[in-house]
């Protein structure tokens, strides 16, 4: 059973911190992960994709890889109360296949 | 709006009737994803197309489940009979199969509700 963890939360966080969320996965396989942000009764939206181990930086966010540890994480720097939401992390087994969330992580950013 | 585009976006019907959803995909894109979203979990996978071909069906998709894609295009999910625990947020997404981009990007659900 691939499974993808997330620590549930609530994440609170004062306006203009860092944000830290963090998500471990199973599969030591997995090939491809994924962030989303989603709004109460909203879709999810893809915010973040890492590939290779590492960092890589979109404007206000880091993702983090470590597939050794079987770790990703995602940072929002300088936080604003429009970044609280629901962060679901996901992960792709094999590359261009079906997504695997975690339960996601609420965050609140507290103005 | 060239994004995912779902029909219809809020369904409420009575245990034992039929629903089908509509999910129309990002123009260029080849795959088209079906999952099931609950209240505090993240979604649930239920089945993929590449163009008309149905690649996999997960366990959670009962016999009462049926998706199509009949040209590469649009899809389809009817349940047959539903079940109050069908009450849940339907998502669509699509992707493109090309080398490492494969970011599957969501439609607006459509949220069931059973009676």
């Amino acid at each position: 059973q691939k499974e993808v963890e997330q620590n549930s939360g609530p994440l609170s966080v004062p306006e203009g911190a860092i944000a830290s969320l963090n998500c471990t996965y199973s599969d030591r396989g997995s090939q491809s992960f994924f962030w989303y942000r989603q709004y109460s009764g909203k879709s999810p939206e893809l915010i973040m994709f890492i590939y290779s181990n590492g960092d890589k930086e979109d404007g206000r966010f880091t993702a983090q890889l470590n597939k050794a540890s079987q770790y990703v994480s995602l940072l929002i720097r300088d936080s604003q109360p429009s970044d609280s939401a629901t962060y679901l992390c996901a992960v792709s087994p094999s590359g261009n296949t079906p997504l695997v969330f975690g339960k996601g992580t609420r965050l609140s950013v507290i103005a | 709006d060239t994004g995912v585009s779902q029909d219809p976006r809020h369904k409420i019907t009575k245990r034992g009737q039929n629903v089908t959803f509509r999910c129309d995909p990002i123009s260029e894109h080849n795959r088209l994803y079906w999952y099931r979203q609950t209240l505090g979990q993240g979604p649930e996978f239920l089945t993929y197309f590449q163009n008309e071909a149905q690649l996999e069906k997960s366990r959670l998709l009962s016999d009462r489940f049926s998706a199509e894609r009949p040209k590469g295009s649009f899809s389809t999910l009817e349940i047959q009979r539903t079940e109050q625990g069908d009450s849940a947020m339907y998502l669509c997404a699509s992707s493109f199969l090309s080398g490492r981009a494969h970011e599957q990007y969501f439609g607006p659900g459509t949220r069931l509700t059973v009676t």
